[in-house]
């Protein structure tokens, strides 16, 4: 079965800093790129960071630009999400999600394209002192 | 890129067909998704390209558009279509998504 599992969520200060894993099972994690994407208490879903297969991208919402890392490790089928300097409005569930691609002849061209497929169910990123 | 919904919130009954817009601030040919969230639920993807339905999704959803106006359709909603819906914007690696519309039982 093809699984992702988050970890690492709890309750943290402002200033402080989170490492959030995803444990990868039922497909080959090293061939995919990934997504993290949040939700705020009862608001959208909110893209946060994305990386290649072989980390050679790497991609950051503005909101979290120099205070979050993604990274991945093949031989763990996991992957990250360091966070610092972590503020109120970072409090949310964070997913990780699968991106996959399917290729669609269209007209003149051929498009690859790229959607979210697989998501975890979520851990839980409570920022407040 | 900027994703807009409309509307935020829609009120229909069973069997109703239902349409939801999104537009993108610039063109981004048919490179739109469309996500269901139920409550406490996580997101679960329609239809990717703008109109391919993902597979074990219900024929009832179609998506259609390209460029910055796209569409997403329920033919009959069913009780369980009740939900938040979601466009995504895949032009660009830096995804972005709408706010969401938000589909009550009238």
């Amino acid at each position: 079965e093809v699984q992702l599992v988050e970890s690492g969520g709890g309750l943290v200060q402002p200033g402080g800093s989170l490492r959030l894993s995803c444990a990868a099972s039922g497909f080959t994690f090293s061939s995919y790129s990934m997504n993290w994407v949040r939700q705020a208490p009862g608001k959208g879903l909110e893209w946060v960071a994305y990386i290649t297969s072989t980390s050679g991208t790497i991609q950051y919402a503005d909101s979290v630009k120099g205070r979050f890392t993604i990274s991945r490790d093949k031989a763990k089928n996991s992957l990250y999400l360091q966070m610092n300097s972590l503020r109120a409005e970072d409090t949310a569930v964070y997913y990780c999600a699968r991106d996959e691609n399917t290729r669609v002849r269209g007209v003149e061209v051929v498009h690859s394209y790229y959607y979210m497929d697989v998501w975890g169910k979520g851990t839980t990123v409570t920022v407040s002192s | 890129i900027q994703m807009t919904q409309s509307p935020s919130s829609l009120s229909a009954s069973v069997g109703d067909r239902v349409t939801i817009t999104c537009r993108a601030s610039q063109s981004i040919s048919t490179y739109l998704n469309w996500y269901q969230q139920k409550p406490g639920e996580v997101p679960n993807l329609l239809i990717y390209g703008a109109s391919s339905l993902q597979s074990g999704v219900p024929s009832r959803f179609s998506g259609s558009g390209s460029g910055t106006d796209f569409t997403l359709t329920i033919s009959s909603l069913q009780p369980e279509d009740f939900a938040t819906y979601y466009c995504q914007q895949s032009y660009s690696t830096l995804y972005t998504f709408g706010q969401g519309t938000r589909l009550e039982i009238k």
